[in-house]
């Protein structure tokens, strides 16, 4: 079974401060693990995966994920934060092992990035 | 542009109706999915299609219906015999079982409303 966790609700950061959201993960073999983000009424967009390869994954505006196998982490990073950065984001994870290709989507964790 | 379309963007629903929300795909995906999205809760598998005249249940399909007739729109019908319709309701696709990671594309959402 495949299972993912944001064990923040909300994440507060200052602008221009560097920015971490958590994820956690469960599968049975390797994972597919994806970050989306969405903007209040509006549907999710796309923002990075990691299928294999480099651990350190780079996405749209300015994100990153780091993949950390011994910790079944794939936490979302940001150098310097914006103010319209300040949106809901969710983290998904697909087991290819597990026969479905249809991601399990975290609870998603609010970015609040203060001026 | 390619991209998913969602309409209405608001729909009312009186009691004891039933309404039908459409999804619509211009990305050539074989998959398509319904999602709904309750404030803290992240987002709940209904429904979802692999390939045309096919569809699953997901996870919460009791009240719903759906229908895959052509491979670009997969219409969603909210039966009287949900109970709880008020959510945001999202529409997404995939390139398919094959040949895909998993990333998945998302409408902007229909929002329901019981009156």
């Amino acid at each position: 079974a495949q299972s993912v966790a944001q064990p923040e609700d909300q994440v507060n950061v200052a602008e221009g401060n560097p920015l971490t959201v958590k994820c956690t993960y469960s599968v049975s073999g390797n994972p597919y693990l994806f970050w989306y983000v969405q903007y209040p009424n509006r549907g999710l967009q796309f923002l990075l995966k990691y299928i294999t390869g480099d651990n350190l994954v780079k996405g749209s505006y300015g994100f990153e994920a780091e993949f950390n196998k011994s910790q079944t982490s794939f936490h979302l990073k940001k150098p310097s934060a914006l103010v319209s950065d300040s949106a809901l984001y969710f983290c998904a994870v697909r087991d290819p092992a597990g026969g479905s290709y249809i991601p399990t989507f975290g609870r998603g964790t609010s970015l609040i990035v203060h001026p | 542009d390619g991209g998913i379309t969602q309409s209405p963007k608001y729909l009312f629903r009186k009691e004891g109706q039933n309404v039908t929300l459409s999804c619509e795909q211009n990305l050539n995906h074989d998959a398509m999915y319904w999602y709904r999205q309750d404030p803290g809760q992240g987002l709940r598998l209904i429904y979802y299609s692999q390939i045309v005249n096919d569809f699953q249940k997901g996870d919460i399909a009791e009240g719903y219906s759906v229908s895959r007739e052509k491979k670009e729109s997969f219409p969603l019908t909210v039966t009287s015999a949900q109970k709880n319709p008020t959510a945001f309701y999202l529409c997404a696709s995939s390139i398919g079982a094959s040949g895909s990671y998993g990333a998945q594309y998302f409408g902007p959402g229909t929002r329901l409303l019981v009156l």
